[in-house]
């Protein structure tokens, strides 16, 4: 099935450093979300956006939904332990049809 | 609020045996959705309901996969009989308006 362009694959930083991560596609998206997953656990809802240009954020997470409609990143600020995990976007075309296009994640590891 | 609940949150089985998930989505949402996560594929939308009904059940893998919504409150994702390649964590979101889904914890299956 499609799925997106989601980059990079996997990042190691420094506790306190910056992040960002990306997803594109080839069709244009009407949604974006950015869901975090733990291990064990189900993807949880970060960001959810809804407007070409949007900027939204959520305490150190700050997303955008491109003016293309066609891209969508996610920052996140000054890095804490707690940030490990894998970071997937989603997109959900026009019309009727409520399916998810979803990347395949950006594994994050955080050296404290 | 109670979140999306499944069980088992744990299966592990032989080959050949009958194998149902179940789900429980969070009340007033009128969505659900069935997906399948490997490490190969990601994750895989399977199957999903609106108002109890399904709309798009083109992920599900084969005949051996079945999925039902009695009512607002419960669904079953059936698989008879079990391969070893059905092994994979197994996720129930819910959604009003079919957005924003909140993810259940997951089931991991395992076929022997």
């Amino acid at each position: 099935g499609q799925q997106l362009n989601q980059s990079p694959q996997s990042m190691f930083i420094q506790e306190g450093e910056d992040v960002s991560m990306n997803c594109t596609s080839s069709s244009i998206f009407n949604t974006w979300l950015w869901y975090k997953q733990d291990p064990g656990e189900g993807p949880v809802l970060l960001i959810a956006l809804y407007k070409a240009g949007e900027l939204t954020s959520n305490g150190r997470l700050t997303a955008q939904f491109g003016i293309t409609r066609k891209d969508s990143f996610l920052n996140i600020s000054a890095s804490i332990p707690s940030d490990v995990g894998i970071y997937f976007c989603a997109g959900q075309g026009a019309g009727n049809n409520r399916k998810l296009i979803w990347g395949l994640g950006t594994s994050l590891a955080v050296n404290p | 609020d109670a979140g999306v609940i499944q069980s088992p949150r744990h299966e592990v089985t032989e080959m050949g045996q009958e194998v149902t998930l179940r789900c429980k989505p969070i009340s007033g949402h009128d969505y659900l959705f069935w997906y399948r996560q490997t490490m190969m594929r990601g994750l895989e939308l399977l199957i999903y309901f609106n108002n109890n009904v399904p709309i798009d059940d083109s992920g599900m893998p084969e005949d051996r996969f079945s999925a039902k919504m009695p009512n607002a409150s419960f669904s079953t994702l059936k698989i008879q009989p079990s391969e070893p390649r059905d092994s994979a964590v197994y996720f129930c979101a819910s959604s009003y308006y079919g957005q924003e889904q909140y993810f259940g914890p997951g089931t991991r299956l395992t076929v022997t």
